[in-house]
């Protein structure tokens, strides 16, 4: 299955620690995008990648988070210094259609911060 | 006032009915519109996309497009137990961002 992937599924870690989730995309999609979602929530848009470049972010992405895909293919999101308020499901999609809105969601990484 | 407005629900449907799920959006320039279901547990996936005014049809699926009213539905017939999920509507402006803006979801359940 050629799908998006994510790494670590779940991930715990104490307060003020520094956490990277990596995600894989779909391979012939030069679209990524990273979403939040909370309980009971829709998710939340962060970041949007075409190709290597950072097109877009949300004020939701505080100086704490950082996000790279550096060659285009694989991403990173950062999260330094976490905070409870952290706590979320970090999901990544991907796309091959410019401005399509046609998304494909990663199983998400799970991010409980003590 | 939300962007995207969903009744969270839960919403039960009996099984072989019609399950009708319903959005509005605050932003007049939105030009996309999406249903996405959401198992408990797993990741959203797309089911609709509809762009133009009407009604668009897949399956059992028919997705209902407003704009003037700035309203989106999604009828469900024959619903069956494998229905029962959280259905997010999502919108988005073409206009030079590719953010999709999604509502908190309605929980469907079909009762068999």
């Amino acid at each position: 299955d050629t799908g998006v992937s994510q790494d670590p599924r779940h991930k715990i870690t104490k307060r003020g620690q520094n956490v990277t989730f990596r995600c894989d995309p779909i391979s012939e999609h030069n679209r990524l995008y990273w979403y939040r979602q909370t309980l009971g929530q829709g998710p939340e848009f962060l970041t949007y990648f075409q190709n290597e470049a950072q097109l877009e972010k949300s004020r939701l992405l505080s100086d704490r988070f950082s996000a790279e895909r550096p060659k285009g293919s694989f991403s990173t999101l950062e999260i330094q210094r976490t905070e409870q308020g952290d706590s979320a499901m970090y999901l990544c999609a991907s796309s091959h259609r410019l401005g399509s809105g046609e998304l494909f969601f990663g199983e998400g990484s799970r991010l409980t911060v003590l | 006032q939300k962007e995207v407005e969903q009744n969270s629900g839960p919403l039960s449907v009996p099984e072989g009915a019609i399950a009708s799920l319903n959005c509005t959006y605050s932003d007049r320039v939105s030009q996309s519109f999406f249903w996405y279901r959401q198992y408990s547990g797993k990741s959203p996936e797309l089911i609709m996309s509809i762009y133009s005014n009407g009604d668009k049809e897949d399956g059992r699926f028919t997705a209902q497009l407003n704009k003037a009213s700035q309203y989106v539905s999604l009828l469900i017939r024959d619903s069956q137990p494998s229905d029962s999920a959280t259905y997010l509507c999502a919108v988005k402006s073409n206009f030079g961002n590719e953010k999709l803006t999604f509502g908190t979801g309605t929980r469907l359940t079909i009762i068999p």
